[in-house]
C-alpha cells in the first residue's frame, strides 16, 4: 500500500462547479499536510497547508481528519483555470522530507 | 529572486552515457532534494540533503549519485543512464520541509535512449 494515496481522476466538472478531492495517508506519526497544484509540463506549486483546525484561502477549503487519516481540499466556484493536478503531501515529524501522493487530475469544462 | 534553478532543461542520453543534473537555490535554504516523476508513480524521492555536508538516500537512489556541493548547490549525477531512467527530475529545497513544504524547480526532461 501505498503511504500517501488518492483517486487518479479525471475530475471533469463544469465551471462554477464544487468539486473536492480526498487524499489517504498511512502513516500515523505524520505532522504536516499540504496541497500542491500541478499544472502541464510544470513543476508542482503549493497550494496551501493544511492545518488540524482547517483552513481556507478564498475559493479553496482544506481540512485535516487525523483520525481517519486523509486530507481534503474542496474548490468552489470552479474557475476553467483550475484545470491542475492536484497533489497531497505528507512530511513526518522525524525526517525533513515529503511524500507525495500520484496526484488528482482535475479538468473544468465550460 | 531566482528561488530554484535547474539546468538543464532537456537532455537526450544513449544508453550508458553519463550526465550531471545541476541544481542551485537562492534562498538560503539548508535542505535540497532529487524527485522524479513518471506517469502514474508520482514524485519519488531519489536522493536528499538535510543540511550542507550531509546526504541520505530516497525511495529510488539506485543507479545515482549526488553531491551537496555546498549551501547553494545540489547535482545529481547518472553515471551508466538506462532506458528506465527516462522520466522528468525535479529539484527542490526549503528551509523546514514540515513548516514550509517545498520550493520547486522547473525540471529537467531527460530521455535515455
Amino acid at each position: 500500500r501505498k503511504e500517501v494515496e488518492q483517486d487518479p481522476g479525471p475530475f471533469n466538472v463544469p465551471e462554477g462547479a464544487t468539486v473536492a478531492f480526498n487524499c489517504t495517508y498511512s502513516n500515523s506519526a505524520s505532522q504536516s499536510f499540504f496541497w500542491y497544484r500541478q499544472d502541464c509540463r510544470k513543476e508542482p506549486k503549493l497550494l496551501m497547508s493544511v492545518y488540524s483546525s482547517g483552513n481556507e484561502d478564498g475559493r479553496f477549503t482544506a481540512q485535516l481528519n487525523r483520525a481517519s487519516q486523509y486530507i481534503s481540499l474542496l474548490i468552489r466556484d470552479s474557475k476553467l483555470s483550475d484545470s491542475a493536478t492536484y497533489l497531497c503531501a505528507v512530511a513526518y515529524s522525524s525526517a525533513s522530507k515529503i511524500i507525495f501522493g500520484s496526484g488528482t487530475r482535475l479538468s473544468i469544462r465550460p | 529572486n531566482a528561488g530554484v534553478t535547474q539546468t538543464p532543461k532537456f537532455q537526450v542520453l544513449k544508453t550508458g552515457q553519463s550526465m550531471t543534473l545541476q541544481c542551485a537555490q537562492d534562498m538560503n535554504h539548508n535542505s535540497m532534494y532529487w524527485y522524479r516523476q513518471d506517469p502514474g508513480m508520482g514524485l519519488r524521492l531519489i536522493y536528499y540533503s538535510a543540511s550542507e555536508g550531509t546526504t541520505d538516500k530516497g525511495e529510488v537512489p539506485n543507479g545515482y549519485n549526488v553531491s551537496r556541493l555546498n549551501k547553494r548547490e545540489f547535482s545529481l549525477r547518472l553515471e551508466s543512464a538506462a532506458p528506465s531512467q527516462t522520466s522528468v527530475y525535479f529539484c527542490a529545497s526549503s528551509e523546514s520541509a514540515q513548516t514550509y513544504g517545498y520550493t520547486f524547480g522547473s525540471g529537467t526532461r531527460l530521455t535515455v535512449v
